[in-house]
């Protein structure tokens, strides 16, 4: 079945730039909508952005200015750049695929990576 | 502020069942658009639910159920079980095309 692994760093300072992956596995990255979502410590779910397979994105408004997705088929993979991180920033990030349509279920999520930004 | 108002907490006992509502408005679920719901078991990965209001996919309990009105919509769990205790989150979308997620419910089974 389709799994999903997020990477990158887990810790950063203030100000450094977040990048994170995640891969794709049992199955194609094409034709389908892929979200990140963070939870930080004691929180609820936000979501932060998705990216079609052809490149297509749409970024929450809290985080238009410092976001960017993009999506490398031949890799099955998708990424995140979060720059200039602060603090608040701190979170679980998870990837997690949605369907053909951007209204389409969340159906499976990446076990999620803990980011840590602390100076 | 989400957009999507959830309970902060509901609690029932073995066998009982609750539901959790999700509040939203004109500007979400009722522009309209459909709702999900997930749940989170504490230190995991939250998994889908209900899919388009109130769709299950294969593998989730025909105990859990959901309905969705003009701007709200509800998800209900019958024969409680202590497995059940988890936060749970509606989840819609905005005008602008916006994922948007309810606050989460955490649901105690006593």
């Amino acid at each position: 079945q389709v799994q999903l692994q997020e990477s990158g760093p887990r810790l950063l300072r203030p100000s450094e730039t977040l990048s994170l992956s995640c891969t794709v596995s049992g199955g194609s990255i094409s034709r389908f909508y892929w979200s990140w979502i963070r939870q930080a410590p004691g929180k609820g779910l936000e979501w932060i952005g998705y990216i079609y397979s052809n490149g297509k994105s749409n970024i929450s408004p809290a985080l238009k200015s410092r976001l960017t997705l993009s999506v490398e088929t031949s890799k099955n993979e998708v990424s995140l750049r979060l720059t200039s991180v602060t603090v608040a920033d701190t979170a679980v990030y998870y990837c997690a695929r949605g369907g053909a349509t951007e209204f389409d279920g969340l159906d499976v999520w990446g076990l999620g990576t803990t980011v840590t930004v602390s100076s | 502020q989400s957009g999507l108002t959830q309970p902060p907490s509901v609690s029932g006992v073995t066998g009982q069942r609750v539901t959790i509502s999700c509040a939203g408005s004109s500007a979400n679920i009722g522009a309209p658009f459909d709702v999900h719901w997930y749940q989170q078991v504490p230190g995991t990965a939250p998994r889908l639910l209900i899919f388009t209001n109130n769709r299950r996919p294969s593998g989730v309990p025909a105990r859990f159920s959901a309905s969705r009105s003009a701007t709200s919509a509800s998800l209900a769990i019958s024969g409680l079980q202590v497995e059940d205790e988890a936060d749970y989150y509606c989840q819609s979308y905005s005008r602008s095309g916006s994922v948007i997620f309810g606050g989460g419910t955490r649901l105690t089974v006593l």
